[in-house]
């Protein structure tokens, strides 16, 4: 068990539909990021928040978007559903005292996202 | 821009025989890298990461890694492999500047071990 918890486990959906992914981090890591993994373009990193503030995106589509509420867990949304949206979204804590880029990631266990 | 090389969408070994999965990263500054591990229906955990010092890395269940930057290579091996090692593995690299520490990930390794 990493200690970074995501809600729900599994999402089944149809096309055009929004959805909220929930993330946890683990107790006192102030970074999270948001990755896609899917068949055709493996793991991909979609956004990283520090604190409460976007600090970089990746590839994401302009259809998602994210946020770190105060308590620091983080949300994932997705509008407009497509089929090619269908995937495993991980999200991943860390602590990041002092801006160290090398503090281990801690994955979360995944939302499963069909579309339909 | 980082990129990150696994050869071998597949890896088969026998029970007992050498596990060797390869890396090759590019990056234009001196990377971070980094092994994952995913099991079937779980996120993935970290096996051992490089970042400054040591080239040669130990992580957790017998693995160990060489960072060799002549070669840009950051291959995983374990001795003798084990039926739990059945995975797939992920190379990954970030960096040391900006402040964002995304992880650039391979496309993956499935190792099978054979009884």
């Amino acid at each position: 068990d990493s200690g970074v918890t995501q809600t729900p486990k599994h999402l089944i959906t149809a096309t055009g539909q929004r959805v909220t992914l929930r993330c946890s981090p683990r107790s006192g890591d102030l970074s999270v990021y948001w990755y896609q993994q899917s068949l055709d373009q493996g793991l991909q990193f979609l956004i990283h928040y520090y604190n409460g503030e976007e600090r970089a995106k990746g590839n994401i589509l302009e259809r998602f978007s994210a946020q770190q509420f105060p308590d620091l867990h983080s949300e994932l949304n997705l509008s407009s559903l497509e089929l090619g949206d269908s995937a495993l979204y991980f999200c991943a804590s860390s602590v990041e005292v002092h801006a160290r880029p090398y503090n281990e990631q801690f994955f979360g266990p995944g939302t499963r996202l069909t579309v339909l | 821009a980082q990129s990150v090389t696994q050869l071998g969408s597949h890896v088969s070994v026998s029970e007992g025989a050498l596990v060797l999965l390869r890396c090759n990263y590019s990056s234009s500054v001196p990377p971070y890298l980094f092994w994952y591990v995913q099991y079937p229906n779980q996120g993935l955990q970290l096996l051992l990461k490089y970042t400054t010092g040591a080239t040669l890395v130990k992580g957790i269940n017998g693995f160990e890694a060489e960072f060799k930057k002549s070669e840009t290579s950051f291959h995983l091996t374990k001795p003798s492999a084990h039926m739990s090692d059945a995975a797939e593995y992920f190379c990954a690299v970030s960096y040391s500047g900006g402040s964002n520490y995304k992880l650039t990930f391979g496309k993956g390794t499935l190792l099978t071990v054979n009884p």
